[in-house]
């Protein structure tokens, strides 16, 4: 059964730093991997998505990758700002069988 | 592209009433959609996975008298909570599986469900 998880649970930086948010996941065999942006009470923004077969993308000050076989994702965000606060999901796709979350990182940037 | 639209995005309901959530495709079509449920502070769980024209794959430990899903046409996946109790109380989001594009998943705006 494939489990996701994230860390650091919660963080907090000063607006202009860059930051890291890890995803690990147990099974390695998946389809892809996505990172989404959740505001308060609010839906899913599609962030990026990352096939099986690639290693990383990017989107403005947005970078993730992925190792497969290590059953790790990370996203990393540059030059932080206060508008990035929000808690971030990443989730595994096993091969469309179900889609399985993390539980988040809050992040909160401070001005 | 690729958005479904997800209403009503608030609903209070009383004890024991039933309250229909609807999701709907707007530009494409939509053979499978998902249904998430997130309690407070925590992540998004699978409930159910409908296919259009089928009977809905409930996830163990998901009532599905009482989560009842349609998903009767292409573009439309319904849920019904019925007999709502304050513990249905919840966030719940769908999600549609878009096939022919890299997007991968699109989801919902999600729906805050309050039975008081």
């Amino acid at each position: 059964k494939q489990e996701v998880t994230q860390i650091p649970a919660a963080l907090s930086v000063p607006e202009g730093e860059n930051l890291v948010l890890n995803c690990s996941f147990t099974d390695s065999a998946i389809y892809n991997l996505q990172w989404f942006r959740q505001d308060p009470g609010k839906g899913l923004t599609s962030l990026l998505l990352i096939q099986s077969s690639q290693r990383e993308q990017t989107s403005g000050r947005l970078n993730a990758s992925l190792d497969k076989s290590s059953g790790r994702s990370t996203l990393y965000i540059a030059a932080s700002q206060p508008g990035d606060s929000a808690t971030y999901l990443c989730a595994a796709d096993n091969y469309g069988q179900n889609f399985v979350f993390g539980p988040g990182t809050r992040l909160s940037v401070l001005p | 592209g690729a958005v479904v639209s997800q209403h009503p995005s608030r609903v209070i309901c009383k004890s024991g009433t039933s309250v229909k959530i609807e999701c709907r495709s707007l530009d494409f079509q939509a053979t499978t959609m998902f249904w998430y449920r997130q309690f407070p502070k925590q992540s998004l769980m699978l409930m159910a996975t409908s296919n259009e024209g089928s009977k809905a794959t409930y996830e163990q430990g998901v009532e599905k008298d009482k989560f009842l899903i349609n998903h009767a046409s292409l573009t439309l996946s319904t849920l019904t909570v019925t007999s709502a109790h304050p513990e249905d109380s919840s966030f719940y989001i769908c999600s549609a599986k878009v096939t022919g594009e890299v997007y991968g998943y699109t989801f919902g705006s999600g729906t805050r469900l309050t039975v008081v």
